[in-house]
């Protein structure tokens, strides 16, 4: 079993429409984790940190369920703009990052 | 504040050759780490480093070597390169704290033939 598991997609979405990608973790030791966004032949940037109580930026909202070892990233009236990869990222100990493979999102016209 | 500077950006070499990946930064971050990426396999992490002078194994450093001899540099040296090894190189940096996520470098293609 992968670490990090996201699925790889892709979404095909219109314009204004709410997707939500889902990744689960299977260290449950793990502390910190984030979503980055990684656009075609660039370098992953981050997103935004996830927090236990669930953390909400603009149109983005993510939320850690810990527990069940599940992360979610919502995003509300998707633009043009977001089409890109979303990976989930785990910290998997002493500055050991894990990597999810992506799930891929496309928003069209 | 140029934040993660890698050079070069495209690079080929030929089996068995060797050469260094360069990766600066200029935040004071305290670690730096470096991956890789493949098709449909994320990113996988090779070494990393927690300060000047201390490095670590990560996911997959068979082939490769690194050293941190300055907070800034952190090198990734090939030491005798194979077909395996094309990939997409990425280095990245943070602040010591664990909230903090990785800012990272642009990127080294890398095709070996």
């Amino acid at each position: 079993r992968k670490e990090v598991e996201q699925d790889p997609g892709p979404f095909n979405v219109p314009e204004g429409a709410t997707v939500a990608f889902n990744c689960t973790y299977s260290n449950s030791a793990s502390q910190s984790f984030f979503w980055y966004r990684q656009d075609c032949r660039k370098e992953p940037k981050l997103l935004m940190s996830v927090y236990s109580s669930g953390n909400e930026d603009g149109r983005f909202t993510a939320q850690l369920n810990r527990a069940s070892q599940y992360i979610s990233l919502l995003i509300r009236d998707s633009k043009l703009s977001d089409s890109a990869t979303y990976l989930c990222v785990v910290n998997g100990g002493y500055n050991k990052l894990i990597f999810g493979a992506g799930t891929r999102l496309a928003v069209h016209p | 504040n140029a934040g993660v500077t890698q050079t070069p950006k495209f690079q080929v070499l030929k089996t068995g050759q060797s050469m260094t990946l360069q990766c600066a930064q200029d935040m004071n971050h305290e670690y730096m780490s470096w991956y890789r990426q493949d098709p449909g396999m994320g990113l996988r992490l090779i070494h990393y480093s927690v300060g000047a002078g201390i490095t670590d194994q990560g996911e997959v450093p068979n082939g490769y070597n690194v050293s941190r001899s300055t907070t800034e540099d952190f090198p990734l040296r090939l030491l005798s390169a194979a077909p395996s090894q094309t990939s997409v190189y990425f280095c990245a940096s943070r602040l010591r704290s664990r909230n903090y996520g990785y800012t990272f470098g642009s990127g080294t293609r890398l095709t070996v033939v």
